[in-house]
């Protein structure tokens, strides 16, 4: 069966310092791979999503950066956090359309 | 574009009651449907999906979802809500083709109360 890891589940990190969460997904090859974040008492919002190796689809303009080094890692990366950049992040997988995302446990960054 | 509203950021019932969590969707093509399902400080969780199968879906923890073309809406029902279920609710769309991007909804907050 699929699994899905995102690690550390908690992090606080300084304003100006570098980020970068890992997610793994076991089980299964080539999937589509997702970054969302979600903030306090708000919906999701989609950062990236990857097709494929190297190939990183920003949905909006911001302070971080998506990579996909190999074809079931995905990491989020951060030069210098902002306060703005706090909040629960999510990582997911899908094979296809019809079959819906499966969600990572997440992580809660906050930047102080 | 696909969107999705979700009508009502919190509901509350008392255990025991009708669950019943509005969504409604706007797609140009025919849609796929979710209901996902968040406890604080967790991921999201499948509750049930829509694929063009029949229109009544039935998911986990007794939920259930019925899917009505004529007024683009998939409404989240459990007959009897149980203090379990106070969660996070959110409803999301996608279409086939594409890179599988699901839109989600702002979420509706559940409260299950004695």
């Amino acid at each position: 069966s699929q699994t899905i890891h995102q690690w550390p589940a908690t992090l606080v990190q300084p304003v100006g310092s570098p980020l970068s969460l890992e997610c793994t997904v076991e089980g299964t090859s080539n999937p589509n791979l997702y970054w969302y974040r979600q903030a306090a008492g708000r919906g999701l919002q989609l950062l990236f999503y990857s097709v494929g190796i190297g190939q990183i689809s920003s949905e909006v303009p911001q302070n971080l950066s998506a990579s996909r080094p190999q074809d079931r890692q995905f990491i989020l990366s951060s030069k210098k956090l902002l306060l703005s950049d706090s909040g629960f992040y999510l990582c997911a997988w899908s094979f296809r359309a019809g079959y819906g995302y499966t969600f990572g446990s997440g992580t809660r960054l906050t930047v102080v | 574009a696909q969107s999705v509203t979700q009508l009502g950021s919190h509901v509350s019932v008392s255990e025991g009651a009708l669950v019943l969590l509005r969504c409604n969707y706007s797609s140009s093509v025919p849609p796929y449907l979710f209901w996902y399902v968040q406890y604080p400080n967790q991921g999201l969780q499948l509750l049930l999906k829509y694929t063009s199968a029949a229109t009544l879906v039935k998911g986990i923890n007794g939920f259930e979802a019925e899917f009505k073309k004529s007024e683009t809406s998939f409404h989240l029902t459990k007959p009897s809500a149980h203090m379990s279920d106070a969660a996070e609710y959110f409803c999301a769309v996608t279409v086939s083709g594409g890179y599988n991007k699901l839109i989600f909804g702002a979420g509706t907050r559940l409260a299950v109360h004695p």
